[in-house]
């Protein structure tokens, strides 16, 4: 009964390579997000989708793209990958439009070589 | 000067002891505060989410906000091995959830049994 789940947990890829994040969640919310966790452990946020939209991209490469299907999935796409995008990234849901109150999935923790 | 400056520790208590926990912040248009624990390899949990200035109690969780002067606190009483973590706090301001948290450094905090 995992609230916010995303695939895979690790993922090592050499640079140049183009790889997807899943991220799904059961909390029935309409807004999702991606966030990532640097090597200094801060976390910024991404991107934030509303009910499949976008609605913010924060200075977000544009080799980063994230994909919506439906309310319950948000994808992360990166394209080129490049040895400074190895970090954590992680997906969070919010309910009833975007809040601040958000909950986080685990973690996907990327590593370029 | 960060957005939020939160102290890294780590912080090292004795078990049964109260911890308090600090973030400062700069920007005055912050309104939602809220307090995260993470686990080593896992996402951020929500703990406490507060609005605007005050105390709010949870259990042996206290979240405490005082806009004025721009400082918020977490104390975890009768702390236990189980609370060793690290402790990310978080703000919003008027972007209504869309524009993401922006979070501390986060502390990292041991309970010696």
């Amino acid at each position: 009964d995992t609230a916010v789940s995303q695939t895979p947990k690790y993922l090592v890829t050499q640079m140049g390579n183009d790889k997807s994040i899943k991220c799904e969640q059961n909390l029935g919310h309409d807004t999702m997000y991606w966030y990532k966790q640097d090597s200094k452990k801060f976390l910024k946020i991404m991107f934030s989708y509303n009910n499949k939209e976008l609605i913010i991209n924060e200075t977000v490469p544009n080799r980063f793209s994230p994909k919506s299907p439906d309310k319950a999935h948000l994808n992360l796409h990166i394209n080129s990958l490049e040895l400074g995008d190895s970090a954590v990234y992680f997906c969070a849901s919010s309910q009833e439009g975007p809040t601040y109150e958000q909950y986080f999935g685990p973690g996907t923790r990327l590593t370029v070589t | 000067q960060k957005e939020v400056e939160q102290d890294p520790g780590p912080l090292s208590v004795p078990e049964g002891a109260i911890v308090s926990l600090n973030c400062t912040y700069s920007n005055s248009a912050f309104q939602y505060f809220m307090w995260y624990r993470q686990y080593s390899r896992k996402g951020p949990e929500l703990l406490m989410y507060t609005y605007s200035s005050g105390n709010k109690e949870d259990g042996r969780f206290t979240a405490q906000v005082d806009k004025s002067s721009k400082y918020i606190s977490l104390f975890i009483r009768d702390s236990q091995p189980s609370d060793s973590a690290t402790y990310l706090c978080a703000m919003g301001g008027s972007g209504g959830g869309a524009d993401g948290l922006t979070f501390g450094k986060g502390t990292h905090l041991i309970i010696q049994p």
